[in-house]
């Protein structure tokens, strides 16, 4: 693996169906990030995390769940899928999650199509 | 609340100079990012400012003006493979990124 993956790459998923997004990265970054990308709008946080064991909500966090219990995985969870979650989802990671230039990586995204 | 101003589209010749603005205000001030995305792909790092002025970087250049929230890219010697969109993102006060939606680059031979 070389910086950060993300499975599937893209998945229909029937309304009301249960999902797990997976992300893996090998850079040993401390923090990590959730984002939905939506055609007209700019990239949205739905959950952070800034150290492995902790999690933050973003700015839409409803209908997701993530856990961090590595440094390596943040796996993204739609317990119940809805239309409106149709989107394309961004995985990223940052050195630290705190000030300074602490670019992002993102990985390659996985769209979604709920039905 | 926050926000983030870019134009939607731009278009500009191979060779030339294009110049693509973005206006924010947000709850707290930590840098502003550029990134770039070509369709289908994830947003790529390109810049970073945190102090005023220009930064250089390449055929890339970043300014940044915190007294008026305003900050541009400037891409110089356009190649058709800057064809993408442009992302502009300021770390706000929880040093969270607020994204703008984007502006489109299209370059014409």
């Amino acid at each position: 693996i070389a910086g950060i993956t993300q499975a599937p790459t893209s998945q229909i998923l029937a309304a009301g169906r249960r999902m797990t997004l997976r992300c893996t990265q090998d850079m040993r970054h401390n923090a990590m990030y959730w984002y939905r990308q939506d055609l007209g709008l700019g990239l949205r946080l739905i959950h952070y995390s800034n150290t492995a064991g902790t999690t933050g909500k973003g700015e839409v966090p409803d209908g997701y769940s993530v856990s961090r219990a590595n440094t390596d995985d943040f796996p993204l969870t739609l317990a119940s899928a809805v239309p409106s979650q149709t989107s394309v989802y961004f995985c990223a990671s940052s050195a630290s999650g705190g000030q300074g230039n602490h670019e992002q990586y993102f990985g390659p995204g996985t769209r979604l199509t709920v039905t | 609340g926050q926000n983030i101003d870019q134009p939607t589209e731009m278009t500009a010749t191979e060779g030339a100079i294009v110049q693509i603005n973005c206006t924010y205000q947000t709850s707290g001030f930590n840098g502003l990012f550029w990134y770039q995305q070509h369709a289908g792909e994830a947003p790529t790092f390109l810049s970073y400012n945190v102090l005023d002025g220009l930064e250089e970087k390449g055929r890339f250049s970043s300014f940044l003006s915190r007294s008026k929230g305003y900050s541009y890219l400037l891409l110089k010697e356009l190649q058709m493979k800057d064809s993408a969109s442009y992302l502009c993102a300021v770390m706000d006060s929880n040093y969270q990124l607020i994204w703008g939606a984007g502006t489109k680059l299209i370059i014409k031979p």
